[in-house]
């Protein structure tokens, strides 16, 4: 069953980039590894998903190295509406999704 | 609108009291899933559905039961409600799990059992 580790909490400030990586030693060939952004009292919200290499979407870019054993979400520039806890999430086997423990980020002015 | 809808928002109820929240998607999605988030705990999923009339456990099923008799909708049901089943529901939704499709979340049912 792969397991995620990231870190607890994170502070930045307005306008810096902000660089969360998540491990995953035993993700499968088949995962993708899939980030989600929760406001408090809100459901998650999908931000950005890989496979391998770098992606890049309006919101994010997601960095994975050729092993695949860890993933760096990275947002640009960030603002105080960009606090909120992000998650990195693996496909575990038999369908079971596991979301790992979350990265509270607090953006200061 | 693309959405998932769940119902009640919040829930005040007692021990041993059965009770249902409902969850209904309108995107056509064969993958229907609950959660409950707790703090320190983050989300951990109670029961998933790959499509009608499939369903099957997630790392905390105990004291829970769903139903998937339709596409569209995955009720999640409290048989004997106890306090320790306090908690955040979140309800989701994706198109398929084969292709790691992201899944969509209703904004949650917060239960409080006394």
């Amino acid at each position: 069953l792969a397991k995620t580790t990231q870190p607890i909490s994170m502070d930045s400030y307005e306008g810096q980039e902000v660089n969360i990586t998540c491990s995953h030693n035993n993700i499968a060939t088949n995962d993708y590894i899939t980030w989600y952004q929760q406001f408090p009292s809100q459901g998650p919200r999908f931000i950005i998903q890989g496979y391998k290499t770098k992606v890049t979407n309006e919101v994010a870019s997601l960095f994975i190295p050729a092993d695949r054993k860890s993933s760096t979400l990275s947002l640009p520039r960030v603002s105080l509406s960009d606090t909120a806890v992000y998650y990195c999430l693996l496909k575990a086997a038999g369908n079971k999704l596991t979301f790992g423990g979350g990265t509270r980020v607090l953006v200061k002015p | 609108e693309a959405q998932v809808t769940q119902n009640p928002r919040y829930l005040i109820t007692v021990t041993g009291k059965k009770l249902t929240v409902t969850c209904s998607q309108n995107m056509n999605h064969e993958y229907m899933s609950w959660y409950r988030q707790d703090p320190g705990l983050g989300l951990r999923q109670i029961y998933y559905s790959m499509n009608v009339e499939v369903t099957d456990k997630g790392d905390v099923p105990e004291g829970y039961k769903v139903s998937r008799k339709e596409k569209r909708n995955f009720p999640l049901i409290l048989e004997s409600p106890s306090p320790n089943q306090t908690s955040l529901y979140f309800c989701a939704s994706s198109e398929d799990t084969e292709r790691n499709q992201p899944q969509h979340f209703g904004d949650g049912t917060r239960l409080s059992i006394l």
